[in-house]
């Protein structure tokens, strides 16, 4: 099983351009999670889906939208990407809900740098 | 409002000695903790969670934590700290009621010295 992967592993984009991080996984998990990181503060949610088809807010959406049209996949798109977007990107999934114990599987992130 | 803290963004210890690496949580609800590794250009991976089962939890690669409910605490250690232990420690909660939503502590990095 390769578990949770991401593309791109890195990627520069200019302030407006637009990409899409695609996450898949391989333990047919329900649940799929996008955080991203920034130094000092942890992971933050992003969007999260609790099955194919469903897409729900977390923490920190704006600017970013999500797709969940196959189990295995989760995209997280960037419309108009802006320099506070800058950020390593990760994709996690559970069997669960998560509240209920379940352990997250990561990726091993994105860096995308907005100049 | 319910968060995590990690003391220190920093620990530096040497190799053979004790890790202590420090969670508290504040929460009006039972809480269940995780401690997560991140090892460079790596993704997160589980080392350990409280279940609310034993209050002392072992992990993984000779790690462990005790829940302290009075302390609202989540302490990480390690008798014996190795080099290979050299890496970005995270402290989570997540809350029955949450659904999906975890809660990181902000990390802690483990530095090991020769």
């Amino acid at each position: 099983n390769a578990g949770v992967t991401q593309t791109p592993k890195f990627r520069v984009l200019k302030t407006g351009q637009s990409m899409t991080l695609l996450c898949a996984q391989d333990m047919n998990h329900e649940y799929m999670y996008w955080y991203r990181q920034d130094p000092g503060m942890g992971l933050r949610l992003i969007h999260y889906s609790v099955g194919e088809g469903t897409t729900a807010k977390g923490e920190v959406p704006d600017g970013y939208n999500v797709s969940r049209l196959k189990k295995q996949n989760f995209l997280l798109g960037l419309e108009s990407a802006a320099p506070s977007q800058t950020s390593v990107y990760f994709c996690a999934s559970s069997l669960g809900l998560t509240g209920i114990r379940e352990t997250q599987y990561f990726g091993p992130g994105t860096r995308l740098l907005v100049l | 409002a319910q968060s995590v803290t990690q003391l220190g963004s920093h620990v530096s210890v040497s190799e053979g000695a004790l890790v202590l690496l420090r969670c508290n949580y504040s929460s009006s609800v039972p809480p269940y903790l995780f401690w997560y590794v991140q090892y460079p250009n790596q993704g997160l991976q589980l080392l350990l969670k409280y279940t609310s089962a034993a209050t002392l939890v072992k992990g993984i690669n000779g790690f462990e934590a005790e829940f302290k409910k009075s302390e609202t605490s989540f302490h990480l250690t390690k008798p014996s700290a190795h080099m290979s232990d050299a890496a970005e420690y995270f402290c989570a909660v997540t809350f029955e009621s949450s659904a999906s939503k975890i809660i990181f502590g902000s990390g802690t990095r483990l530095s090991i010295r020769p």
